[in-house]
This record gives C-alpha cells, structure tokens and sequence, in this order.
C-alpha cells in the first residue's frame, strides 16, 4: 500500500554543519512532495516544496532532492542552527481538486538535534 | 494574519464519552482537513471539507465524524472514545482543497487523553 518512511528516526549535527535528512516513498503516483518541520508544542510547519516533475528545489537555506527512480526524497539544510533542531517529517500528496485534494501521507519523522 | 486556532488545546476523557473538537481556519480559507498524531501511527489523515462538504476522507472508523460551517469554521466528533483515541488532533487549512503550491497551516493541534 502507500507508504512514506523516514530512513533514521534521530540526526545529531553540530551547529554549522549541513544536514540531510533523508525520505523514501513506495507511492509512485505522487505528485508533489513536502517537507514540515514540527517543534514540541506546535503542529507541523511547511518548509519546502516540490512537484513531483523536478529533481531539485531551493529555499532559504534549504534544498530538497528528488529521485524518483529510487523514490527517495532529501531535505539538505545549510549551516545548521540550534533553532533547526525539531522532528521533521516528509509528506506526499496527490492531485488537485479532482485528486487527493489536501489529503497528505506523512512519514514517520526524524528528530533533527543540532549540539553546540 | 492570526493563524489557525484549535480548542480545547488538552481534553481529558473518560473510555465511552464522546468528544468535540473545534478550528477556526485562517481567514479566507475555505478547505479544512484533520489529521491524528500518535507516536505509533504518526500524522494520519482524517478527513477533509471544502464548503461545507466532506471531500476526501482517512481510514478511521465510523466513530470518527467532523463537519464545516458556513464560515469554515470545522469540528470533528469522536464517539464512544476508546483508549487508542489518545493522540494529538491537528487541524490544517488552506485557501481551496488540493495541489501543490496550495500551502496547508496547520494549527497547534487538541491533546486528547482518553482514560
């Protein structure tokens, strides 16, 4: 069935560093891909996303990798801060109005830790 | 811009209650959808409304209800609660249902303890 799983469950990284947190999907009729970020206490917050026909996509500070032959998802965040520390989570999600509307899959979740 | 707001934020209940949860969207968004969060499970759709109609719904059981009002504003209903109903209740709304670039918010979400 639909699945979306997160590849390791905590990431620790010294502030500065880069980090990649890392998402695998079985879903192939995906059309579009998100990454949020949920902080103790709040609900999710978007961070990036990507349609399912690209391959890379940058924000502030972070880059999301698609690979679809592999159907693996990355997100790469840049010079990592103690406020990046949170559990981060990658969705899936299909269609428009006439497809899967606003429903997301969501994996599992990755503890991001930054040390100082 | 206020964001979206849930109420209660923590409920306590009794196995057999039944519950109603309540969000306020963003202002001028119109779709609706809500999620369950347990560390178990993880983020599991429920369901979702777009002009007051249910759109899309999640696999959970019948217990599991929810509507929207004129204004948007939605709640979901949970009846005969049982142990596992214990989650984190997000509520996420967007300017029209579905796609990419049609970003969802998510609210802080109801803690719901079953007992």
């Amino acid at each position: 069935g639909e699945s979306v799983g997160l590849h390791l469950p905590t990431l620790s990284v010294q502030e500065g560093d880069n980090s990649i947190i890392n998402c695998a999907y079985s879903n192939s009729a995906s059309d579009y891909f998100i990454w949020y970020k949920q902080e103790s206490g709040k609900g999710p917050q978007f961070i990036i996303d990507i349609r399912s026909n690209m391959d890379k996509r940058q924000g502030q500070r972070v880059t999301v990798l698609l690979n679809k032959t592999v159907k693996h998802l990355s997100l790469q965040i840049a010079a990592t801060q103690p406020g990046d520390s949170a559990v981060y989570f990658c969705a899936e999600g299909r269609g428009g109005l006439t497809g899967g509307g606003n429903k997301l899959t969501f994996g599992t979740g990755t503890q991001l830790k930054v040390e100082l | 811009k206020a964001g979206v707001t849930q109420t209660p934020r923590y409920l306590i209940k009794t196995r057999g209650q039944q519950v109603t949860l309540s969000c306020s969207p963003i202002s001028g968004h119109r779709s609706v959808s809500w999620y369950q969060q347990t560390p178990g499970q993880g983020l599991q759709f429920l369901f979702e409304y777009f002009s007051e109609t249910q759109r899309n719904k999640g696999n959970f059981p019948g217990r599991f209800s929810g509507r929207q009002f004129s204004n948007s504003r939605s709640e979901m209903n949970v009846s005969t609660l049982e142990l596992g109903d214990s989650a984190l209740y997000l509520c996420a709304s967007s300017l029209v249902p579905g796609g990419l670039y049609n970003e969802q918010f998510f609210g802080p979400g109801t803690r719901l303890t079953v007992l």
